[in-house]
């Protein structure tokens, strides 16, 4: 499986933009981009994917660079409630068959007033 | 959309015994998946079931099964448990590009 590498935390205030990065050099051309975020005693939760261009959902949008070497997760507004783990997982499309998240240990964003 | 539930939600059990983790996927979607989460870690893929089939295994050992049933819920049986095995189990269902995923079992093995 292609790697990912995320810083362990990050800090924001508030109402601020927050831009969380994801390095994949190793990626392949059938490799989509996911991000997932989990929430202190809960499940992860899906928020964004992308193939090759930018991506934007009611969550949050997605900067993939022109290489798709790394990509960028951008919270627009930072809430107390994004405080969370973030997860940048590389995920081959396979209909049906094993398409498997494989999951590092994230980036810890916390968020202060 | 009724989401992802999981049962029990804690459960404490002794080294040896066995385990069974129940699971109801999400109004249609026929894949579903289970992960195991160490304290501090990120979720490890254990195995996935599609349309009643398992379709890919992570590394874990034989006493890690599972089963999916026609109406897509799902269940993971963990024999000979271990001490190791105390972690958050989570299910996950998916139907296309997106999973959904269950709150967890938390597993306490003494």
């Amino acid at each position: 499986d292609a790697k990912t590498t995320q810083p362990n935390s990050m800090e924001s205030n508030e109402e601020e933009p927050v831009h969380l990065p994801c390095n994949h050099s190793t990626i392949s051309g059938t490799d989509y981009i996911h991000w997932y975020r989990q929430l202190p005693s809960q499940g992860p939760e899906y928020v964004i994917h992308g193939l090759t261009s930018n991506v934007n959902n009611r969550m949050a949008s997605l900067a993939i660079a022109e290489d798709r070497k790394s990509s960028t997760l951008i919270l627009h507004r930072a809430t107390l409630r994004d405080a969370a783990v973030y997860y940048c997982i590389l995920r081959a499309m396979n209909t049906g068959t094993a398409s498997k998240l494989t999951f590092g240990t994230g980036t810890r964003l916390q968020v202060t007033l | 959309e009724t989401g992802v539930t999981q049962s029990p939600t804690h459960l404490i059990k002794t080294r040896g015994q066995q385990v069974t983790l129940r699971c109801s996927s999400q109004s249609g979607h026929n894949t579903v998946s289970w992960y195991q989460q160490a304290l501090g870690q990120g979720p490890q893929f254990i195995f996935q079931y599609y349309r009643e089939e398992e379709n890919g295994r992570g590394n874990f050992p034989p006493r890690f099964s599972g089963l999916q049933f026609p109406n897509y819920s799902s269940e993971l049986n963990v024999n000979a448990l271990e001490l190791d095995d105390s972690a958050l189990y989570l299910c996950a269902s998916s139907q296309d590009y997106g999973y959904t995923f269950g709150s967890g079992t938390r597993l306490t093995v003494v």
